[in-house]
């Protein structure tokens, strides 16, 4: 199975800061990324598919790139409701796979 | 707008079977557009990928979880459901039923989630 790596495996940035997250697969996804978002007892929701394309309604200060084995998510300017666990996910191969997770945190 | 809602016992015993039923509301399960899916996360930990069903009955499951795992669809019902066997305290987590988006390539409108705790 494809291995999602994510790091940091925590963050700690302050509002209006930029987050970098990165999420490396052990063997290329091509673009078929995706990045969710999740807060403490809510289920995933999803930022990003395809590797850059934004979901509905997510704000453009939320951006997706790369390809192949090593991906991106950026937040542009933390908002406060931003700090939350962010996972990576691939489509690529059975089975789907997540990454474990990088905590944004204040 | 889509809406997903996980049932079920929320106390299963070892050796016994994890029985969940995901109720579909405003989408249909019979649609060519989605494949519907079963994700877990245990307590603190990240998220696994259980399987999917598509609506020809067509099912696509994890190897990891070793043959365990069935899944049906009832589109009279408009819901889906997933079957765990030989449940073991590993398989306590909180279960997802989530929309498997064709289109966009992703798992984009999930159930709020429901706890199931294998406990004797």
């Amino acid at each position: 199975e494809i291995v999602l790596t994510q790091s940091p495996a925590t963050l700690s940035l302050s509002p209006g800061e930029r987050a970098t997250l990165s999420c490396r697969a052990s063997e290329s996804v091509s673009r078929n990324l995706a990045w969710y978002q999740q807060k403490p007892g809510q289920p995933p929701r999803l930022l990003i598919s395809d590797a850059f394309k934004r979901a509905t309604g997510i704000p453009d200060r939320f951006s997706g790139s790369g390809s192949g084995t090593d991906f991106t998510l950026t937040i542009s300017s933390l908002e406060p409701e931003d700090f939350a666990v962010y996972y990576c996910q691939q489509r690529t191969n059975w089975p789907r796979t997540f990454g474990q997770g990088t905590k944004v945190e204040v | 707008q889509v809406q997903l809602q996980e049932s079920g016992p929320g106390l299963v015993k070892p050796s016994q079977t994890l029985s969940l039923t995901c109720t579909v509301s405003g989408d249909s399960v019979s649609s060519a557009d989605h494949y519907w899916s079963w994700i877990r996360q245990p307590a603190g930990k990240g998220l696994e990928w259980i399987g999917r069903i598509y609506t020809s009955g067509s099912v696509n499951d994890n190897p990891s979880l070793m043959g365990r795992v069935t899944m049906s669809l009832d589109a009279a019902k408009n819901q889906f459901s997933l079957r765990l066997t030989f449940v073991t305290a590993a398989d306590t987590a909180v279960y997802y039923c989530a929309r498997d988006n064709i289109r966009v390539g992703a798992f984009d409108i999930w159930g709020q989630g429901t706890l199931v705790t294998v406990s004797s």
